[in-house]
C-alpha cells in the first residue's frame, strides 16, 4: 500500500538558515510520482514540484532544491537561506498505479522561519 | 486564467442536515478530487472522478457522495452531516493521472 511519512511535525529556524524537510515513501510500484506542496497561512495549496520514479536527477529552483533517492525511498526538500515567507506547512505526496495515481499525502511539516 | 473555485468558503450546519459543497474548474481537466484536511492526518482522499459519469470512492468516503454530470463540476454531498465531518475540504483537478493536481481555496465546514 502507499504510504508517505513526514516524520518532522514542526521545525523552527532562524531566517537565513538552511532547512531540510524529510519525506519517506512506500510503494510496490516501479512507476510512481512524487510531489511537494506548500500551504501558507492563507490556506491554499500551492504545487511546488513533481518528480517521476525514473528521474532521479536532483532539481534546484532558486532557493529550493529536491533530493530524490530511490535507494532510501526518500524525496527530501531543502530551502536555502530561509525567509519569513517560507513559513508554511509543506506536504509530500505520492501517486502510484496501485492507487490509481491519486495523490496520497503525508501529514505535513510545519515550518516556522523566525526573523 | 483557468482556475478552480469552491463554494461556500465557510459553512456551519447542524447534525443530520444534508450539505453540498460546490467545486467548479475551468481547466477542462478530466480528473477531479475531493480531500479533507484534518490536523494530524494531512489530506485524505474522499472521492474522485476521471471523467463525466465516472465516480470512485477514496480512503474516507463513508457519509459522502459525488456526482459528475459535466467536466467542470464535482459537487460533494454530505448525506447526513455528523460532527466528525467538521473539517476543511479541498477540491482539486488534474489533467491526467500522474500529473500535479491544482487545488481550490478550501471550504471550512463546521457541523454543530
Amino acid at each position: 500500500a502507499q504510504k508517505v511519512t513526514q516524520a518532522q511535525t514542526e521545525i523552527s529556524v532562524v531566517e537565513k538558515e538552511d532547512v531540510t524537510l524529510d519525506c519517506v515513501y512506500e510503494t510496490r510500484d516501479t512507476t510512481y510520482y512524487l510531489f511537494w506542496y506548500k500551504q501558507p497561512p492563507s490556506g491554499e495549496l500551492v504545487f511546488l514540484i513533481r518528480r517521476n520514479s525514473f528521474d532521479e536527477q536532483n532539481e534546484i529552483s532558486g532557493r529550493y532544491s529536491w533530493n530524490f533517492q530511490k535507494s532510501t525511498s526518500s524525496f527530501n526538500f531543502t530551502i536555502t537561506a530561509s525567509q519569513v515567507v517560507d513559513s508554511a506547512v509543506y506536504f509530500c505526496a505520492l501517486g502510484d498505479q496501485t492507487g490509481a495515481n491519486n495523490l496520497f499525502f503525508g501529514t505535513g511539516t510545519r515550518l516556522t522561519v523566525i526573523p | 486564467d483557468a482556475e478552480i473555485t469552491q463554494s461556500p468558503r465557510h459553512k456551519i450546519t447542524e447534525t443530520g442536515r444534508q450539505v453540498t459543497l460546490a467545486c467548479h474548474q475551468t481547466w477542462n481537466h478530466n480528473n477531479m478530487f475531493w480531500y479533507r484536511q484534518d490536523l494530524g492526518h494531512g489530506l485524505r482522499l474522499i472521492h474522485y472522478s476521471y471523467g463525466v459519469q465516472d465516480t470512485n470512492k477514496g480512503e474516507v468516503s463513508d457519509g459522502y457522495s459525488v456526482s459528475r454530470s459535466n467536466t467542470e463540476d464535482l459537487p460533494l454531498t454530505l448525506e447526513s452531516a455528523a460532527s466528525s465531518q467538521t473539517s476543511v475540504y479541498f477540491c482539486a483537478s488534474s489533467a491526467k493521472q500522474g500529473t500535479e493536481a491544482f487545488f481550490g481555496q478550501g471550504t471550512r465546514l463546521t457541523v454543530v
